[in-house]
C-alpha cells in the first residue's frame, strides 16, 4: 500500500459545528503532516507529528486540534471555524529517516465553512 | 533561510510543444529537490526528485537536473500532452528539517 487516504473528500460545516478530518497510511511512515491549501497557493504546513508526538505547530489557531492515535492514523478536529478556514486540507506522510525521498500526499479534504 | 522561486504562470502551450518551468532555490546545507504535480481537484503527487548535485530525476517524460552551481532544478518535457495540464510545484527539503518548502506553483495549460 503506497497511499495516504483522507476522509471525507468534501465537508461543509457551520461555524458552530464540530467535525473531524481523518488520514490513514500503511507505509510504515512515522512522520505525518497536515497542510492547508488555499486556491492558487502552495500548501502551508500546519502540524507535524513524528513518532506519534507533535513536533511542529506552525502557530495554528486552537480551533484546529490535531491528534495522532497511532502510527497509521492522523486526525484533525475542527471546532468553531470561520469562513476563511475554507480550503483544501492535505495530509502527508514520510519516512523519518528518508525525508529526502519525498512526502506522500493524500488527495485532500475540501472544506467549506458556512 | 530556505526558499524556492518558480517562474510566474500561467503557462499555455500547444500539444507537442517543449516545456520548461524554471525553479531556483536558496538553502542552508544540501537540500533534496522535488517537483510535485497537482491535477484539478486532487492532492499533490510526487513527479520526480533529486537528492544530490548533478542527479537527474525523471518520470512520465519529465526531467529535472539538480544544478548546485546555479542553484536550479528546472522542469522539462520534450513533447507535452493535454493531460499534462496541471499545477506544478517545485519544493525542497533540508536534512534535519521537518518541512517541505514550496515554490508558488506554475499553472500549465496545454491546448490540443
Amino acid at each position: 500500500d503506497t497511499e495516504v487516504t483522507q476522509t471525507p473528500k468534501h465537508l461543509v460545516m457551520g461555524m458552530t459545528n464540530k467535525k473531524s478530518l481523518k488520514c490513514e497510511q500503511h507505509m510504515g511512515h512515522r512522520a505525518m503532516y497536515w497542510y492547508k491549501q488555499k486556491a492558487k497557493k502552495p500548501p502551508e504546513l500546519m502540524f507535524v507529528y513524528s513518532y506519534e508526538k507533535l513536533s511542529i505547530n506552525e502557530s495554528v489557531p486552537s480551533r484546529f486540534s490535531p491528534e495522532c492515535p497511532n502510527s497509521s492514523l492522523l486526525n484533525l478536529h475542527l471546532h468553531a471555524l470561520q469562513p476563511e478556514d475554507s480550503a483544501l486540507y492535505l495530509c502527508a506522510s514520510s519516512d523519518t529517516a528518508r525525508r529526502n525521498y519525498g512526502y506522500t500526499f493524500g488527495s485532500g479534504t475540501r472544506l467549506t465553512v458556512v | 533561510g530556505n526558499s524556492v522561486t518558480q517562474m510566474e504562470g500561467p503557462v499555455t502551450l500547444s500539444e507537442e510543444a517543449f516545456l520548461t518551468i524554471n525553479c531556483t532555490y536558496t538553502a542552508t546545507g544540501y537540500p533534496s529537490l522535488f517537483w510535485y504535480v497537482q491535477y484539478p481537484g486532487e492532492g499533490l503527487q510526487l513527479l520526480l526528485k533529486a537528492t544530490k548535485a548533478d542527479d537527474k530525476g525523471s518520470n512520465k517524460g519529465f526531467e529535472a537536473t539538480y544544478r548546485k552551481e546555479t542553484t536550479s532544478f528546472h522542469l522539462e518535457k520534450g513533447s507535452v500532452q493535454v493531460s499534462d495540464s496541471a499545477v506544478y510545484f517545485c519544493a525542497l527539503s533540508v536534512q534535519g528539517a521537518q518541512k517541505l518548502v514550496f515554490g508558488q506553483g506554475t499553472r500549465l495549460t496545454i491546448n490540443p
